[in-house]
């Protein structure tokens, strides 16, 4: 079965740093890749999602971008990050059906 | 239009009894597909089950089972026996068609807090 790793776990930013948040999995080959943030308290919107290296397709504008540079690895980045930047961003992978598996998130806070 | 809805931000529920999680979901494809995650406090998404649109079964794992009304296209998840562990946020999803993203549509959630 696969496994989702991501880093850093927790990240403190001030406004207008760089971001840049990293997805990494194990035990599976081509899958589909996806970035989701949740606020506190709420559901997950998915950023960006990706079927191959190289292809990512954007499900909202923002100042956020994702790479995937090789198969098993997707990056999530911005240049300058805004306060709403802020949340709880989970990468995930989608398993041999239809569930997605999801890693163990990365706490962003925005200063 | 929100695919995915929720209508129980929170419950209650006492140790050993049964819960049942609302959901209900708007889709025109023919074939999709509907899911239930735990989130604890940790943060975590733990997938729990899964239910076909063309099943004719209900789908069931462990403590867990999903009552799907295609007619009334809802899809509750029912948790038996519930334990101190159980408490969590409990999202369901959807994926619709069969295109080859896999995307899902998740719901705002409910909150489950078990009582002792």
């Amino acid at each position: 079965s696969q496994t989702i790793h991501q880093w850093p776990a927790t990240l403190v930013q001030p406004v207008g740093s760089p971001l840049s948040l990293e997805c990494t999995v194990e035990g599976t080959s081509n899958p589909n890749l996806y970035w989701y943030r949740q606020a506190a308290g709420r559901g997950l919107q998915l950023l960006f999602y990706s079927v191959g290296i190289g292809q990512i397709s954007s499900e909202v504008p923002q100042n956020l971008s994702a790479s995937r540079p090789q198969d098993r690895q997707f990056i999530l980045s911005s240049k300058k990050l805004l306060l709403s930047d802020s949340g709880f961003y989970l990468c995930a992978c989608s398993g041999k059906w239809d569930e997605q598996f999801f890693g163990p998130g990365t706490r962003l806070t925005v200063l | 239009a929100q695919k995915i809805t929720q209508t129980q931000p929170g419950m209650f529920v006492q140790e050993k009894e049964a819960v049942t999680l609302d959901c209900t979901y708007d889709t025109s494809d023919p074939s999709y597909g509907l899911f239930w995650y735990k989130q604890p406090s940790s943060g975590e998404m733990i997938f729990l089950i899964y239910q076909g649109s063309y099943d004719q079964q209900n789908a069931t794992e462990g403590r867990y089972s999903l009552n799907f009304q295609k007619a009334r296209k809802s899809a509750n998840l029912v948790i038996s026996a519930s334990q101190l562990g159980d408490s969590a946020m409990y999202f369901c999803a959807m994926r619709e068609s069969l295109s080859n993203d896999y995307k899902l549509s998740f719901g705002a959630g409910t909150t489950v807090t078990v009582r002792a």
